[in-house]
């Protein structure tokens, strides 16, 4: 079962809004990875963490590997429509063959 | 496109078939993980191979269910006597985990899923 805490759970948003979403867990992990999925498609790997403190963009998004290792943020600048979809954080273990934990995903929802 | 592929893209079936999907993972890749997903929910971990090797199988992974990878290259996975239960997208993933000074990377990266409806 899942052991990542995501939230928030969906997000109403008007265009050109930022947006923040967290995952927090119980465990601490050696890798934090950021998904986007959209309806009917897989995973789309949007950010990758490797290191505790690790602050990384990808365009419009930024992501970052908490102190603890125990947490992770994303945040969206200046949303536009084609970031609807929903957001996962994955956690990793290296010790445990790569696995990967996942968050229950943040729905992005832009208010036209 | 050098991505995961998977086959077919949806199946509906009645209770009781077997069912068969299939993974290309990507051509360098050694790693391959079958996923399930339900609407709301991540995907939850099934099975993993590296090169045609099995290693690890999750409690999920109930006896109507085998995967294989003969040649290390795309996989299968059955589900026999399928159940209404077993309705979810599969999906799969590759890798190829690299080994840096800080750790080891280990992306996975996903193909688009089998959506299986059991009738």
């Amino acid at each position: 079962g899942q052991q990542l805490n995501q939230s928030p759970q969906s997000m109403f948003i008007q265009e050109g809004e930022d947006v923040s979403m967290n995952c927090t867990s119980s465990s601490i992990f050696n890798t934090w990875l950021w998904y986007k999925q959209d309806p009917g498609e897989g995973p789309v790997l949007l950010i990758a963490l490797y290191k505790a403190g690790e602050l990384t963009s990808n365009g419009r998004l930024t992501a970052q590997f908490g102190i603890t290792r125990k947490d992770s943020f994303l945040n969206i600048s200046a949303s536009i429509p084609s970031d609807v979809g929903i957001y996962f954080c994955a956690g990793q273990l290296w010790d445990s063959n790569y696995q990967l934990i996942w968050g229950a995903g943040t729905k992005l929802i832009i208010k036209p | 496109d050098t991505g995961v592929s998977q086959d077919p893209r949806h199946k509906i079936t009645k209770r009781g078939q077997n069912v068969t999907f299939r993974c290309d993972p990507i051509s360098e890749h050694n790693r391959l993980y079958w996923y399930r997903q339900t609407l709301g929910q991540g995907p939850e971990f099934l099975t993993y191979f590296q090169n045609e090797a099995q290693l690890e199988k999750s409690r999920l992974l109930s006896d109507r269910f085998s995967a294989e990878r003969p040649k290390g290259s795309f996989s299968t996975l059955e589900i026999q006597r399928t159940e209404q239960g077993d309705s979810a997208m599969y999906l799969c993933a590759s890798s190829f985990p690299i080994p840096t000074d800080t750790g080891i990377k280990n992306i996975q990266y996903f193909g688009a899923g089998t959506r299986l409806s059991v009738l």
